[in-house]
């Protein structure tokens, strides 16, 4: 069975820190894909980042980043110099890789204070 | 700009109606997905669509039913609401496969409340 933990229901932090997002995931596809998606309190899903099974390489897009470790199954996700606007709900997800069907985590609610 | 259009932001059904969830995208997408969001619990898939006329259950199908009629079109149907389908409601749709143009849309939701 697949399945996505995020451990960290919530975090706060100050402006200007980093933050790190845990996700830890389950399949037992050799092939499979990894996503983070942001929901603002506006509720709209805002997808940030798809990454496939075969690419262990870290990426990095302005102040996200993400680290993919396939040897501890987890899927992290960090913020440098967090602001205020990064305030929202993260989610973690899974897919196979012949179905685009989402297999969520339970969230991250980050709040970041000024 | 690509969309995910839900018809209702926010719904108010009694006990035992009849509602019905509107979801229209205009990407050409194949696939389209319902999935409920609940506290806690993050984001469940209730039903997806990979073609027109054409539906398969997700991981929590119970009291639900969808409509594909359309490829632009996928419809969550709530036979008979109730309390415990209070929820936010989002549907998404995708291009099948991969590659740089891979594509996965949600709507904004629709916040479901049965009383």
């Amino acid at each position: 069975a697949q399945k996505v933990t995020q451990a960290q229901t919530e975090i706060s932090v100050v402006e200007k820190e980093d933050v790190t997002l845990d996700c830890v995931y389950e399949t037992r596809d050799t092939t499979y894909y990894l996503f983070w998606y942001k929901q603002p309190p506006s509720g709209e899903l805002v997808f940030l980042i798809r990454r496939n099974s075969f690419d262990e390489q870290n990426e990095i897009s302005g102040r996200y980043s993400w680290n993919f470790q396939k040897s501890t199954s987890s899927f992290n996700f960090t913020i440098t110099a967090s602001q205020v606007v990064d305030s929202a709900v993260y989610f973690c997800a899974l897919s196979s890789y012949n179905t685009d069907k989402l297999i969520f985590g339970t969230g991250t609610r980050l709040q970041v204070f000024p | 700009d690509v969309k995910v259009t839900q018809s209702s932001r926010y719904l108010v059904k009694r006990t035992g109606e009849k509602v019905f969830l509107e979801c229209v995208q205009d990407m050409d997408h194949e696939n389209m997905f319902w999935y409920r969001q609940d506290p806690g619990l993050g984001l469940r898939l209730i039903y997806f669509s990979y073609d027109v006329k054409m539906k398969e259950k997700g991981d929590i199908p119970e009291g639900y039913s969808v409509s594909r009629e359309k490829k632009e079109r996928f419809s969550l149907i709530l036979e008979s609401a109730s309390t415990n389908q209070t929820s936010m409601y989002l549907c998404a749709s995708s291009s099948p496969g991969g590659g740089q143009n891979y594509g996965y849309t949600f709507g904004s939701g629709t916040r479901l409340t049965v009383v």
